[in-house]
């Protein structure tokens, strides 16, 4: 198992760009999250999906959409980056009937100049 | 909402010695699930250890051990016998175990864990 991938590892954008944050697992989990982490705070939840083609909005949604046509992946879009959206971002899932353990990716640190 | 507090910004400890980290929590709810995460500088969040609300027990993995107090809404961690290896950053997170908040992990702003040799 490859367990929570995600690409890129590092991107740096230009503002006004746009981009998808790819993320896939390979556990067959129903639940998958996006979070963000900026320097001094926790993890903040922008998306999450409950299964494919259901999806809904975390703590920070503005700026980002998702969609869930797979079991395997969520991908992330930036719409048109803003220097507030640099950030370090994780992508986790988890089974719907496992109570607590979620899987985090590696995450990807992306730079909007 | 739900709110995580980690009063400790940073904490350091001796090789082989032990040492507690502090959270506290905010909430109305009263079944709910608590974790400690580690972030390592490979950036990768591990879990370390959770706790079920209705469990009174605290719960251990190896050198790791909470302090579950739920009337003071407080989940400290104890790592004992600190190894190198336990530098990190460590995250207390919140997850409600009702069906749609249950998604949303709520974390604190973390403890930069130093061990020194």
């Amino acid at each position: 198992n490859a367990g929570v991938t995600q690409t890129p590892k590092f991107q740096v954008l230009k503002t006004g760009q746009s981009m998808t944050l790819q993320c896939a697992q390979d556990m067959n989990h129903e639940y998958m999250s996006w979070y963000r982490q900026d320097p001094g705070m926790g993890l903040r939840l922008i998306h999450y999906s409950v299964g494919a083609g259901i999806t809904d909005q975390g703590e920070v949604p503005n700026g980002y959409n998702v969609s869930r046509s797979t079991t395997e992946d969520f991908p992330l879009r930036l719409l048109s980056a803003a220097p507030s959206q640099t950030s370090v971002y994780f992508c986790a899932s988890r089974r719907a009937t496992t109570s607590y353990e979620q899987y985090f990716g590696p995450g990807t640190r992306l730079t909007v100049t | 909402a739900q709110t995580v507090t980690q009063s400790q910004p940073e904490m350091s400890v001796q090789e082989a010695e032990t040492v507690t980290l502090s959270c506290t929590y905010d909430t109305s709810e009263s079944d709910y699930y608590l974790f400690w995460y580690k972030q390592p500088p490979s950036r990768q969040m591990i879990l370390v250890i959770r706790q079920e609300a209705y469990k009174q027990q605290n719960a251990t993995e190896n050198r790791f051990s909470v302090n579950f107090q739920k009337a003071a809404k407080s989940f400290s961690l104890k790592i004992s016998d600190s190894q190198l290896g336990d530098a990190a950053m460590y995250f207390c997170a919140y997850r409600s175990a009702f069906q749609g908040g249950s998604e949303k992990l709520v974390f604190g702003k973390g403890t930069k864990l130093t061990v020194n040799p």
